[in-house]
């Protein structure tokens, strides 16, 4: 069954540093990764994903993604962060049973400090 | 183009009591997924629906069931409520096509049982 770990539930940053959220996966056969981001009281919102081709994929508001097929992860990442980015993260896998059911990691909150 | 739309966005219910819940996914999709968001347990998958037929079923109760619409809208009902059914609701939808599309969630819906 396929399963995904966000082994941070929290990580913190200084505004204009770099950041990375941290996800692996466990699936069999080829994944399909996303990331999204959920602000206060609001639905979560795609930032990017990973179907195949290149490892490092770029998403909404600046993000990228490195896929490593050996260490079977996905970290989110940023080159600068912006206080605006301190949000919920999520990581996720498509479940390939067939369908659209989506399987999430437990979330990193990410707080960004001016 | 409207975004995913889900009613009401705030519930207060009382223990045993029964809710439904609705979701408008976004025209011209047919997939409609369902979330339930608590702080412990993250995003769990209740269920997704597919051209008015169950396609997938996550590990809940049969107090929580769902349906899909001829127009693609969907309710979720949860009977004889608990406290611990408190949580936020996500609805999400999916566009045609194969299972590297992403899912586009809607606002959420916050039950509170007292």
């Amino acid at each position: 069954a396929q399963s995904v770990a966000q082994p941070e539930d929290q990580v913190n940053v200084a505004e204009g540093n770099p950041l990375t959220v941290k996800c692996t996966y466990s699936v069999s056969g080829n994944p399909y990764l996303f990331w999204y981001v959920q602000y206060p009281n609001r639905g979560l919102q795609f930032l990017l994903k990973y179907i195949t081709g290149d490892n490092l994929v770029k998403g909404s508001y600046g993000f990228e993604a490195e896929f490593n097929k050996s260490q079977t992860s996905f970290h989110l990442k940023k080159p600068s962060a912006l206080v605006s980015d301190s949000a919920l993260y999520f990581c996720a896998v498509r479940d390939m049973g067939g369908g659209f059911k989506t399987i999430f990691g437990a979330g990193t909150r990410l707080f960004v400090k001016a | 183009k409207a975004g995913v739309t889900q009613t009401p966005r705030y519930l207060i219910k009382t223990r045993g009591q029964q809710v439904t819940l609705s979701c408008s996914p976004i025209s011209g999709h047919r997939s409609v997924s369902w979330y339930q968001q608590t702080p412990g347990q993250g995003l769990q998958f209740l269920f997704e629906y597919f051209s008015e037929t169950q396609r997938n079923k996550g590990n809940f109760p049969g107090r929580f069931s769902g349906r899909q619409f001829s127009n693609s809208r969907s309710e979720m009902n949860v009977s004889t409520l608990e406290l611990g059914d408190s949580a936020l609701y996500l609805c999400a939808s999916s566009p045609p096509g194969a299972q590297e599309t992403e899912a586009f969630f809607g606002q959420g819906t916050r039950l509170t049982v007292v």
